[in-house]
């Protein structure tokens, strides 16, 4: 079946550093791939997505980009700020499949000034 | 527009009670969803329903009873709590985009429950 796989956290940056959160996918179809982001004491908002391959979503500075030869969709953000800290969540869903999102574990991120 | 909505946002129960939560969206989404969330595990899917009437097992439905009676709301009851079921649960909704599109997911902000 589908499954995310994403990096284990927490992810500690000081202000000001480059950020990158690994994400890879298993699917058996051509699924579309998402990043959403939880504030704390917050519930998940969609952060980016992509829906074929070499796409690129981007929002709030950040980007990942659909890498299909690699089955990945990376996070990444050129300079983290202190109200970046959150944790993200790598999500696909796959039309061809269940349709029903599959999850990773979540990475968390904590910025310092 | 409110977006989803979940209530209660916190409650305690004993072990062996009862309790329904609340999900409702204004957004006319087909889809509804309830996650559980909880420390090193992610998001771990316990029903959804692809429309009113309808509903169906996700990951972890044990413990767990759904019900869709209307488009707007989607309730998710514990017959019998356990410690086990402590947790903070998610609803979420979205639209129906096609076989080509991307399902993006609205939340709503979560309902902390802890079982004595």
């Amino acid at each position: 079946g589908d499954s995310v796989t994403q990096m284990e956290g927490p992810v500690t940056l000081s202000e000001e550093a480059f950020l990158t959160i690994n994400c890879t996918y298993t699917a058996t179809g051509y699924p579309s791939l998402f990043w959403y982001v939880q504030y704390p004491g917050e519930g998940l908002q969609l952060l980016l997505k992509a829906t074929k391959a070499d796409d690129k979503g981007s929002n709030k500075g950040f980007e990942a980009t659909y890498r299909k030869e690699t089955t990945s969709f990376h996070l990444e953000k050129g300079s983290v700020q202190v109200s970046d800290s959150a944790v993200y969540f790598c999500a696909l869903s796959d039309p061809g499949g269940s349709y029903i999102p599959t999850f990773g574990r979540g990475t968390s991120l904590i910025v310092h000034p | 527009n409110a977006g989803v909505t979940q209530t209660p946002k916190f409650r305690v129960l004993k072990t062996g009670q009862s309790m329904t939560l609340l999900c409702a969206q204004d957004m006319n989404h087909e889809y509804m969803y309830w996650y559980r969330q909880d420390p090193g595990m992610g998001l771990r899917l316990i029903h959804y329903s692809v429309g009113e009437g309808t509903t169906a097992k996700g990951e972890v439905p044990d413990g767990y009873n759904v019900s869709r009676l209307k488009k707007q709301n989607f309730l998710l009851g514990l017959e019998s709590a356990a410690p086990s079921q402590t947790s903070v649960y998610f609803c979420a909704s979205s639209y129906y985009s096609g076989r080509s599109g991307a399902n993006v997911l609205t939340f709503g902000a979560g309902s902390r429950l802890t079982v004595l």
